[in-house]
């Protein structure tokens, strides 16, 4: 039982290049978000899902896309790199339901350093 | 307008002593869950604490215990018998459930606890 995963940990890109980043999940969880995390701001949410083949926009959605076509992973794309998208990206799951602890805790992944040059 | 708020950047305690840290929120939504997660020097988030907001009671969790006061919003951590390994930083966050499924989350407090 992995958790949460994301791939890769770390990654340098060049201004203008693009990128797909990885989270997969094996809790069978319907929820899934992608948060960024800068310093002094805490995590801002990027994108979220709230079951396959849904996506919704968070708070900082401009200049990413995300897609989940299976339940079980969550991508999020970057189409053109620019240096303000240099953070650390974490993936997040949970039950999504129920009002309680065990509905509604979210389950990270590690996360994956992006700089971008 | 900033949903949560963690007035306190930094903070010391002592090992072994009680610490308190801050979290007010502000919703219009009814039904809510508040949730505290750690964040230590390595990276990854780890969770800590939930309060639904109909609890009628104050959660706890080991040493870990959130203050619930609704009528002012607030839910703050404490900690109690501070251990070195508590050194970290400190998110709290919020999920509306009627309004919206996402999760916000405050922008930290990062904490020190002193030999």
């Amino acid at each position: 039982n992995a958790g949460v995963t994301q791939t890769p940990k770390f990654r340098v890109l060049k201004t203008g290049q693009s990128m797909t980043l990885l989270c997969a999940q094996d809790m069978n969880h319907e929820y899934m978000y992608w948060y960024r995390q800068d310093p002094g701001m805490g995590l801002r949410l990027i994108h979220y899902s709230v079951g396959e083949g849904t996506t919704a926009k968070g708070e900082v959605p401009d200049g990413y896309n995300v897609s989940r076509l299976k339940k079980q992973n969550f991508l999020l794309g970057l189409e053109s790199a620019a240096p303000s998208q240099t953070s650390v990206y974490f993936c997040a799951s949970s039950y999504g339901a129920g009002g309680d602890a065990s509905g509604e805790t979210q389950y990270f992944g590690p996360g994956t350093r992006l700089l971008v040059l | 307008a900033q949903k949560i708020t963690q007035t306190q950047p930094g903070m010391f305690v002592q090992e072994k002593e009680a610490v308190t840290l801050d979290c007010t929120y502000d919703t219009s939504d009814p039904s809510y869950g508040l949730f505290w997660y750690k964040q230590p020097s390595s990276g990854e988030m780890i969770f800590l604490i939930y309060q639904g907001s109909y609890d009628q009671q104050n959660a706890t969790e080991g040493r870990y215990s959130l203050n619930f006061q609704k009528a002012r919003k607030s839910a703050n951590l404490v900690i109690s018998a501070s251990q070195l390994g508590d050194s970290a930083m400190y998110f709290c966050a919020m999920r509306e459930r009627t309004s919206y499924d996402k999760v916000i989350f405050g922008p930290g407090t990062s904490l020190s606890v002193i030999p």
